[in-house]
């Protein structure tokens, strides 16, 4: 199975700055996903990462509060721009291996203050 | 109401017990996958299940899938205090490619 890592592993952040995340697989995948959890609650999708392309965003989502890059076929960056505490969340990647299962990185756990 | 709904969304039993929660979805899926999740951690995955499998087992793991019901089940034997985590059900919809819809998840708490 696919082995996820993202950097930072959490962060404190102030209100109005922006946080970029990586995530990076050991294997070569075709896809990759954002997700957001916040507290006490389920995953959402954010957005599809697209190797080469821009980022295809969910109802709710939008490119100018949550830029994606998708350099290559291991490695993608989330950045949480303007941040408000409402931001605060752990901050999930997800790739999928085989057309099939998903495996997910160890998450990114962000307070903004 | 969202896809992939999840009962109990909370579980206590005693070590050595068997563990057991519900998933339900609304629309086709291509399949249904579930994960742990150890206190707001990274998700685990446990097993994966196709539409057209009724019934998948993975060491402790037994889990069912009736598409008739548009439901799916996961059965935790003999628990251990090291399963007390949030259990998630998630389904990949036909109508939407290899996307991920989650359900809200079941917190299970093993009592030693």
């Amino acid at each position: 199975s696919a082995v996820i890592s993202q950097k930072p592993s959490r962060d404190i952040c102030q209100r109005g700055t922006s946080l970029t995340i990586q995530c990076q697989v050991d294997s070569q995948v075709t896809m990759m996903f954002w997700y957001r959890q916040q507290p006490g609650q389920s995953l959402t999708l954010i957005a599809t990462a697209n190797q080469g392309s821009e980022a295809t965003y969910e109802s709710g989502f939008v490119i100018d509060k949550f830029p994606i890059s998708r350099p290559n076929l291991t490695f993608s960056t989330l950045t949480v721009s303007n941040m408000s505490p409402e931001d605060s969340s752990i901050y999930l990647c997800s790739a999928e291996e085989g057309k099939e299962t998903q495996y997910f990185g160890p998450g990114t756990r962000l307070l903004v203050l | 109401s969202q896809q992939g709904e999840e009962d109990p969304q909370a579980l206590s039993i005693q070590e050595g017990e068997n563990a057991t929660m519900n998933c339900s979805y609304k629309t086709s899926i291509n399949n249904l996958q579930w994960y742990r999740q150890n206190s707001g951690r990274g998700l685990v995955h446990l097993i994966l299940i196709r539409s057209n499998e009724r019934e998948k087992h993975s060491g402790r793991l037994r889990v069912t899938l009736d598409t008739s019901k548009k439901s799916s089940s996961l059965l935790i034997t003999a628990s251990r205090a090291a399963d007390t985590a949030s259990y998630f059900c998630a389904t990949e919809r036909k109508a939407a490619g290899n996307k991920l819809t989650f359900g809200g998840g079941t917190r299970v708490l093993v009592k030693p």
